[in-house]
């Protein structure tokens, strides 16, 4: 059983287009995020998400908006994409524990390009 | 504000070598350290998850440990085989999860 899954893999669209990508965990977690990893391999958080509530939002264009339908699912939403949008996108999952902090998991990745 | 630091970038050695890998971040003040694996193409796996008052944990030929007060992790690989070649990851949990560059590593058959 996949842990954290995204659709799509594969995500090729021009720019000014509107996509989605969608993520869902099955591990009963209760916080999720959105991370970029760029062209040099760097990951960057974008979003996190606890029981449906946003957390945090690291000064991400208001052209991406994170929607959590309920703690298992987080998706992203991005309008009017532009050329600086592509990516690979990670979805992970965490459960919060304390003092130990929380073990991410990650989804496959969704590599989008822009054209 | 943390930042995480990986040595080197990149790393080839022949099969059957020991290796270090090296992790460093700014602040001290971290629940944890994770080590991921990320092949070409793929997500991340988690490999070895060490808690801020741990000071090592080990998995089969990784062994990683952690020095919270000096801000340094290292990352240990027995035996390197083909199979490990990957980049490796290194990220710090304080109020969120930050990522390190990553190390290329590539083992030689």
């Amino acid at each position: 059983d996949t842990a954290v899954s995204q659709t799509p893999k594969y995500l090729v669209t021009q720019m000014g287009n509107d996509k989605s990508i969608k993520c869902e965990q099955n591990l009963g977690h209760d916080t999720m995020y959105w991370y970029k990893q760029d062209s040099k391999k760097f990951l960057k958080i974008m979003f996190s998400y606890n029981n449906k509530e946003l957390i945090i939002n690291e000064t991400v264009p208001n052209r991406f908006s994170p929607k959590s339908p309920d703690k298992a699912h987080l998706n992203l939403h991005i309008n009017s994409l532009e050329l600086g949008d592509s990516a690979v996108y990670f979805c992970a999952s965490s459960q919060w524990e304390g003092g130990n902090g929380a073990e991410a998991f990650f989804g496959q990745g969704t590599r989008l390009t822009v054209v | 504000k943390q930042e995480v630091t990986q040595i080197p970038a990149a790393l080839s050695v022949p099969e059957g070598e020991n290796l270090v890998l090296n992790c460093s971040f700014t602040d001290s003040a971290i629940y944890n350290l994770q080590w991921f694996r990320q092949d070409p193409g793929k997500g991340l796996t988690s490999l070895l998850l060490i808690q801020s008052s741990q000071r090592e944990q080990t998995s089969g030929r990784l062994n990683a440990s952690l020095d919270k007060s000096s801000g340094r992790s290292t990352l240990y690989i027995a035996a390197s085989q083909p199979g490990d070649s990957a980049t490796y990851l290194c990220a710090v949990e304080g109020n969120k999860l930050v990522f390190g560059a990553g190390t290329i590593l590539r083992v030689k058959s």
